[in-house]
């Protein structure tokens, strides 16, 4: 059964970086997309962006462009998602989720557990 | 982008009634060649992350109630929870997965009156 794990809360300064892993398992590595979506307090979701392991360039919202990484690491099914620049409006808890790879497979049935990031000075 | 506009933002239904939540997006999420519209539900309850229950805008995900019913075509689509229980409370989102970004609606909070 496929999971999806993520490391745990980060508090960051303004300014600065955060890398939120997600650790997969269960599945093939390359046969899924993993999307970042986030979620800021009481707020909706908001998609971030998505890499397919196998694809060299992943595919971000142009909110996020030039701010967030996405990578993925083979060996250790482990796919990470690296947002610079923080402010307090990053303050979100981020969720990585799986989703198919093709045309209208966009849509996420497995999810992690969801990383709180706090942006505070 | 495409803007997903859901109706109504919160919506209070007695037990065993049905609640219809409502979605449009700013442009068509069908693709023409296979006639799917890319269209997606979740549900989300507090503290926990979202829970699929349907895509492709009518096909319930394995292991969801068949009272969750997806339907519409085109920019209109409609969750409807039949003989709604208690568990249903919950946020409820509906995505676009035809063109990136594959944006959310800003969601319903569905209540039990």
């Amino acid at each position: 059964q496929a999971q999806l794990v993520q490391s745990g809360a980060e508090v960051k300064k303004p300014g600065s970086s955060v890398r939120v892993s997600c650790k997969t398992s269960g599945g093939s590595f390359t046969s899924f997309s993993i999307t970042w979506v986030r979620q800021a307090p009481g707020q909706g979701l908001e998609w971030m962006g998505r890499i397919i392991p196998t694809f060299p360039t992943p595919d971000y919202a142009q909110k996020f462009q030039g701010r967030v990484t996405l990578s993925a690491d083979e060996v250790t099914r482990t796919v990470y998602m690296e947002l610079s620049s923080l402010r307090s409006e990053d303050t979100a808890v981020y969720f990585c989720a799986r989703g198919g790879v093709g045309l209208g497979l966009g849509y996420m049935d497995v999810w992690g557990q969801g990383t709180k990031v706090t942006v505070s000075s | 982008d495409i803007v997903m506009t859901q109706s109504p933002d919160s919506l209070a239904v007695s037990l065993g009634e049905r609640a219809t939540i409502n979605c449009k997006s700013s442009q068509s999420v069908l693709n023409s060649f296979n006639s799917r519209n890319y269209l997606a539900w979740y549900q989300q309850k507090p503290g926990q992350p979202p829970k699929l229950l349907i895509y492709w805008a009518s096909t319930r995900e394995f292991g969801v109630s068949d009272r969750f019913r997806g339907s519409g075509s085109g920019t209109d689509f409609t969750l409807t929870i039949s003989s709604l229980q208690a568990e249903d409370v919950a946020v409820y989102y509906c995505q676009q997965c035809h063109i990136t970004p594959h944006t959310f609606g800003q969601g319903t909070k569905l209540e039990i009156k």
